[in-house]
C-alpha cells in the first residue's frame, strides 16, 4: 500500500524552531515529488513548495520562500518541511503529497501535522 | 500568479441530485487541472487530474470537464459520503507557482 506517514501534532512557542517528517512507503521514493500543503484553521489549501527526493531539486512557492526550509533523505525515504523561527500565524496543519515527476496533481497525501505555536 | 476562483461557494443540494461546480482561471492552465475532496478532519483526495481523469477508485458519478479558463466538476447523483469541500487546484506553470481555488463546501439541502 503506497502511504505518506507524518510526524505527530506540535506544540510549540514563538520563536522556537521545528522540523516535521513525511515518510513515503510501498512506492520508489525516488520516482515521485514530495509537496507540502499549508492548511491554516477553517480555511483552504495553499501550496508551499516540491522536493525531488532523488537530487533534493525544490522549489518554493513565492508565498513560502525563506520562510520555511522543505529538504529529504532518500536513504529513508523521507521529506521534511522545517522553520527556524516560528510565529503564531504559523499554525495550521501542514500536509505531505505525493506528485508524478512528469505531471505535478498529488495523487496520495499524508494525513497532516498540526502545528500549534502559542506563546 | 494563477488566480482559481471557485463558484458558488456553498451549494445546497439534496442527496440523488446533481451537483455542478465551477473553477475559473485568471490565465489559461491548459488541462492542467485537479480536483480535490476535503471532509472534515481529514486529508484531501485526488478525485480528477487533466481535467477530466479520474483518479484510481474514484466513483464514475464524478467528472470533470474544462480547458484553458473555465472547468466543471459534476456529481451526477450526490451520495450522503458526497457532501464534503471541493477544491481545484491548477499545476500549469514551471518553474511551479501552483495554486488551489478557495473551495467549494457542498451540504446536504
Amino acid at each position: 500500500e503506497v502511504q505518506l506517514v507524518q510526524s505527530g501534532a506540535e506544540v510549540k512557542k514563538p520563536g522556537e524552531s521545528l522540523k516535521i517528517s513525511c515518510k513515503g512507503s510501498g512506492y520508489s521514493f525516488t520516482s515521485y515529488w514530495i509537496g507540502w500543503v499549508r492548511q491554516m484553521p477553517g480555511k483552504g489549501l495553499e501550496w508551499m513548495g516540491i522536493i525531488y527526493p532523488g537530487d533534493s531539486d525544490t522549489r518554493y512557492s513565492p508565498s513560502f520562500q525563506g520562510q520555511v526550509t522543505i529538504s529529504a533523505d532518500k536513504s529513508i525515504s523521507t521529506a521534511y518541511l522545517q522553520w527556524s523561527s516560528l510565529k503564531a500565524s504559523d499554525t495550521a496543519m501542514y500536509y505531505c503529497a505525493r506528485m508524478p515527476l512528469d505531471t505535478y496533481y498529488m495523487d496520495v497525501w499524508g494525513k497532516g501535522t498540526t502545528v500549534t505555536v502559542s506563546s | 500568479e494563477i488566480v482559481m476562483t471557485q463558484s458558488p461557494a456553498t451549494l445546497s443540494v439534496s442527496p440523488g441530485e446533481r451537483a455542478t461546480l465551477s473553477c475559473r482561471a485568471s490565465q489559461s492552465v491548459s488541462s492542467n487541472l485537479a480536483w480535490y475532496q476535503q471532509k472534515p478532519g481529514q486529508a484531501p483526495r485526488l478525485l480528477i487530474y487533466g481535467a477530466s481523469t479520474r483518479a484510481t477508485g474514484i466513483p464514475a458519478r464524478f467528472s470533470g470537464s474544462g480547458s484553458g479558463t473555465e472547468f466543471t466538476l459534476t456529481i451526477s447523483s450526490l451520495q450522503s459520503e458526497d457532501f464534503a469541500v471541493y477544491y481545484c487546484q491548477q499545476y500549469n506553470n514551471w518553474p511551479p507557482s501552483w495554486t488551489f481555488g478557495q473551495g467549494t463546501k457542498v451540504e446536504i439541502k
